[in-house]
């Protein structure tokens, strides 16, 4: 079956603009978490979302947001984007949350450059 | 929030045994994954410890003890395509993810 995908795979945004990123999962998968990766981070959890509804949030600021459709497919924003902002933002996708072992999915990320 | 540990860089030799290890401060979770990301890759999911013991898949095994508040990945028979980086991975009680800094294994012939 197909696997993760995540649109667009490379961007070049302006410090102050926003960005929209879009997700989609497995096919049957329900739940889609979205990550951060920078070479000094590492890899940070932003949010996670499960049908439909955002079960928790890492500890980004406000201006890092996200939604799901009925679909399953997600989408995160990031408004007044800043120099920092510059990374790998990955999605995840999984079956269902963390009692059936969390397997998570990755797609193959979107390499955001804020300039 | 939580702190999971890991050895920055691991150097092994082709059909060597490495183990890479994980200790971690956190208050509860559910249990302990391990990805594996090469270089320009995505995170690939490897095993998961929900109980303490060995979990086996293959030539990869992964350790859990959460009263020594440690883990381990186990690769055996190490091949040249093992290069890669290596991140434990909690989700805690509190429905948050948490990835290790990772371990980069190099693998040599």
């Amino acid at each position: 079956k197909a696997g993760v995908t995540q649109t667009p795979r490379y961007l070049i945004k302006t410090r102050g603009q926003q960005v929209t990123l879009s997700c989609s999962p497995i096919s049957g998968h329900r739940s889609v978490s979205w990550y951060q990766q920078t070479p000094g981070q590492g890899l940070q959890f932003l949010f996670e979302y499960f049908s439909e509804t955002q079960r928790n949030k890492g500890n980004f600021p406000g201006r890092f947001s996200g939604r799901q459709f009925s679909n399953s497919r997600s989408e995160m924003n990031v408004s007044t984007l800043e120099l920092g902002d510059s990374a790998l933002y990955l999605c995840a996708s999984s079956r269902s949350g963390p009692e059936a072992g969390y397997e998570q999915y990755f797609g193959p990320g979107t390499r955001l450059t804020v300039t | 929030g939580q702190s999971l540990e890991q050895p920055s860089e691991v150097t092994a030799v082709e059909g060597a045994i490495v183990q890479i290890n994980c200790t971690y401060q956190t208050s509860g979770f559910y249990g302990l994954s391990w990805y594996q990301q090469h270089d320009g890759g995505a995170p690939t999911f490897l095993s998961y410890n929900a109980l303490d013991g060995l979990e086996e898949t293959g030539r990869f095994s992964s350790f859990l003890s959460r009263s020594d508040s440690y883990g381990y990945l186990l690769l055996q028979e190490l091949q040249m395509k093992d290069s890669a980086s290596y991140f434990c991975a909690v989700w805690d009680n509190f429905n948050k993810f948490y990835f290790g800094s990772g371990t980069k294994l190099n693998v040599k012939p």
